[in-house]
């Protein structure tokens, strides 16, 4: 078990720019959820996969966010024209459906929109 | 709309010290509720509890959850510098697979 992966660990962007974000699960673990954090708040659900299929999207999510995970293994997650309210840590999270609802977190992508 | 709320929002108490953190859900369709303890970075699983007023022990940590009064406790007695963290809960509701977290409570324990 070598954890949830994430790539970058930072990012700092202009605003404008297109950003993308890389997340490995545990390899065994077939759903993968990404979350959003930012300072003083609990993460926020964004969107969750299992296997390749995307089965749920925050209705909070802008059409600027996207999210594919195209062979059920790694996931990515692309910000378009990114807005400096877009600056937050963005969590990914793994699980298998035997283990339910327990989710391995990985460490993060701090994203700074300038 | 799924909702937990934690309280309090922070504490500061002394090595030695027992403290509780509560966290109150909204009662529709929930299913279970979890505690993850965050420090630098990812959030690490404590406990999941669906069944009410059974305790869940992890060494100087144990959580218990009450269906009837919608809310769940995390004790931690005899605190130490390690301790100091962000404790999150957050529920589970039928028919979703996701977790929606509350906002955190701030513990810090001085040595």
């Amino acid at each position: 078990d070598t954890g949830v992966s994430q790539d970058p660990r930072h990012k700092i962007t202009k605003r404008g720019q297109n950003v993308t974000f890389r997340c490995d699960p545990i390899s065994e673990h077939n759903r993968l959820y990404w979350y959003r954090q930012t300072l003083g708040q609990g993460p926020e659900f964004l969107t969750y996969f299992q296997n390749e299929a995307q089965l749920e999207k925050s209705r909070l999510l802008s059409d600027r966010f996207s999210a594919e995970r195209p062979k059920g293994s790694f996931s990515t997650l692309e910000i378009q024209r990114t807005e400096q309210g877009d600056s937050a840590m963005y969590l990914c999270a793994s699980s298998s459906t035997t283990q339910g609802a327990a989710l391995h977190f990985g460490n993060g992508t701090r994203l700074t929109v300038t | 709309e799924d909702k937990v709320v934690q309280s309090p929002l922070s504490l500061v108490v002394h090595e030695g010290d027992t403290v509780t953190l509560n966290c109150s859900y909204e009662v529709t369709n929930f299913r279970s509720l979890l505690w993850y303890k965050q420090e630098k970075k990812a959030p690490t699983f404590l406990f999941m509890l669906t069944s009410s007023g059974i305790e869940k022990k992890s060494g100087r940590l144990s959580s218990i959850l009450d269906k009837k009064e919608l809310f769940s406790i995390l004790n931690i007695t005899a605190t130490q510098t390690g301790d100091s963290a962000i404790y999150l809960c957050a529920g589970i509701w039928q028919y979703g697979n996701k977790l929606v977290f509350g906002a955190g409570t701030i513990l810090r324990v001085k040595s």
